[in-house]
């Protein structure tokens, strides 16, 4: 079945020290999002990618980043996780039609970031 | 500024019952579809129900309906003979066609009662 993974499904990691999170897809879609969840509220779009091009929302702070190195996989990168960055992140993807993206959005099932 | 706002943070419902979640949006734009999102404890977003803006006839899957009223800026979840696994967080979201972000309102969390 096509489908968003994410790994691992959890991390933990310290104070200051760098995660990567991953995010592949075989449903061969051209836009991958990045969402932070924090408990007990919606999710916030951190960034996408439009096929290579990266589109960062404006309140993203710097600590993250995000490469995508082909279609099928999108990484997030937290340089110095600090506590308030311990969190459920999702990824999801959608596809192409005509000028912008169609509308559904297909979600990973999230990687829980624990920050000691 | 495009928002969406869902006024019950819980809801419950006894098993074979029917319940609604409410979602009201604000918005300028004409061309835009509507989402009800489920999220169970498992944490996995999945797609409950899709309605474009344009259609005026409410979108149905199976046991999930919604009353989308464009004028009132409405969209609300009917769930019809509610299930145990239909406990869940449940979001509403909007997209316009012109920009990539999916809006999410803040979740109702519904709980089903044996």
């Amino acid at each position: 079945d096509a489908m968003v993974i994410q790994n691992p499904r959890y991390q933990v990691t310290q104070f200051g020290k760098p995660v990567t999170l991953s995010c592949s897809q075989t449903l061969n879609h051209n836009v991958m999002y990045w969402y932070q969840q924090k408990s007990s509220q919606a999710p916030k779009l951190l960034f996408h990618y439009y096929d290579k091009d990266f589109n960062n929302e404006a309140d993203t702070p710097d600590n993250f980043q995000s490469r995508r190195p082909n279609t099928s996989f999108c990484f997030l990168d937290i340089r110095s996780p600090g506590l308030g960055d311990a969190a459920m992140y999702l990824c999801a993807t959608s596809k192409i039609s005509g000028r912008a993206p169609t509308d559904t959005q297909y979600f990973g099932p999230g990687t829980r970031l624990t920050v000691l | 500024a495009q928002t969406v706002t869902q006024s019950q943070p819980e809801m419950s419902v006894q098993e074979a019952e029917t319940v609604t979640l409410s979602c009201t949006y604000d918005t300028s734009e004409s061309d835009y579809y509507l989402f009800w999102y489920k999220q169970p404890p498992s944490r996995q977003m999945i797609l409950v129900i899709r309605q474009e803006a344009y259609k005026q006839q409410n979108a149905t899957e199976n046991r999930f309906s919604v009353n989308f009223q464009k004028a009132a800026k409405s969209f609300s979840l009917k769930i019809s003979d509610s299930q145990l696994g239909d406990a869940a967080m449940y979001f509403c979201a909007y997209h316009w066609t012109g920009a990539n972000n999916l809006f999410f309102g803040t979740g109702t969390r519904l709980t089903v009662i044996p």
